[in-house]
């Protein structure tokens, strides 16, 4: 199995471009998430889908939007990129545990991106 | 809210302890450990619930505290594979509610 798979790697973007992280998963999780990761800040969740067709938003949505129109995969979007989206993302997936209460994610291997 | 992790950084000896705490101001359903290694992605190593205590591999085990929100990561005789950043990741409902929310790391650097 591939697990979580991140494309691209790294991206280089100029102020005000938009671009996608793709975000695929084959191990048949209802749950997937999208965090990134700021140097010395921890993780920080930016959308999330309990299922295809659902999304919600998570500690800090603002300029990035996200669909799930299948259970394998959940692109995120960057509209009119800033500097401020400089960061590492890591999508995330999950089967919900009811037994362990909580959902234990599987990372994917992250995507750096720099908006200059 | 975020957790907050103690200490934030922690350098050891090769067969030296370490412990690495963490701390909510909310009520917790679950708490998580992650370890992330340089330029890798996190990786999961337990889970808690309420009042458990788990185990998990090697000699690392953890403990949760929910009247006080507090879980503590042990690592003892660590081995030079423990170096990374360990974060804790908190829950406040189980289940589909339960995003974790975590802290912002604790870095640790075993040395031979």
């Amino acid at each position: 199995n591939a697990g979580v798979t991140q494309t691209p790697k790294f991206r280089i973007l100029k102020i005000g471009q938009s671009m996608t992280l793709q975000c695929a998963q084959d191990m048949n999780h209802n749950y997937m998430y999208w965090y990134r990761q700021d140097p010395g800040m921890g993780l920080k969740l930016i959308y999330y889908s309990v299922g295809a067709g659902i999304t919600d938003k998570g500690e800090v949505p603002n300029g990035y939007n996200v669909s799930r129109s299948t259970t394998e995969d959940f692109p995120l979007r960057l509209e009119l990129a800033a500097p401020s989206q400089t960061s590492v993302y890591f999508c995330a997936s999950s089967n919900s545990d009811r037994l362990r209460g909580a959902n234990v994610l599987t990372f994917g291997a992250g995507s750096r991106l720099t908006v200059l | 809210q975020q957790p907050v992790q103690s200490p934030q950084a922690v350098i050891l000896r090769e067969g030296e302890d370490a412990v690495i705490n963490c701390s909510s101001s909310k009520a917790l359903y679950s708490v998580h450990w992650y370890r992330q290694k340089h330029g890798e992605a996190p990786v999961f190593l337990m889970i808690l619930l309420k009042g458990g205590e788990q185990k998990g591999h090697d000699k690392i085990s953890a403990s949760f505290n929910e009247k006080k929100q507090q879980s503590s990561l042990y690592l003892t005789a660590s081995q030079l594979s423990y170096s990374g950043t360990y974060f804790c990741g908190t829950a406040n409902y189980g289940g589909s509610q339960g995003n974790l929310i975590f802290g912002k790391g604790t870095k640790l650097s075993v040395k031979p």
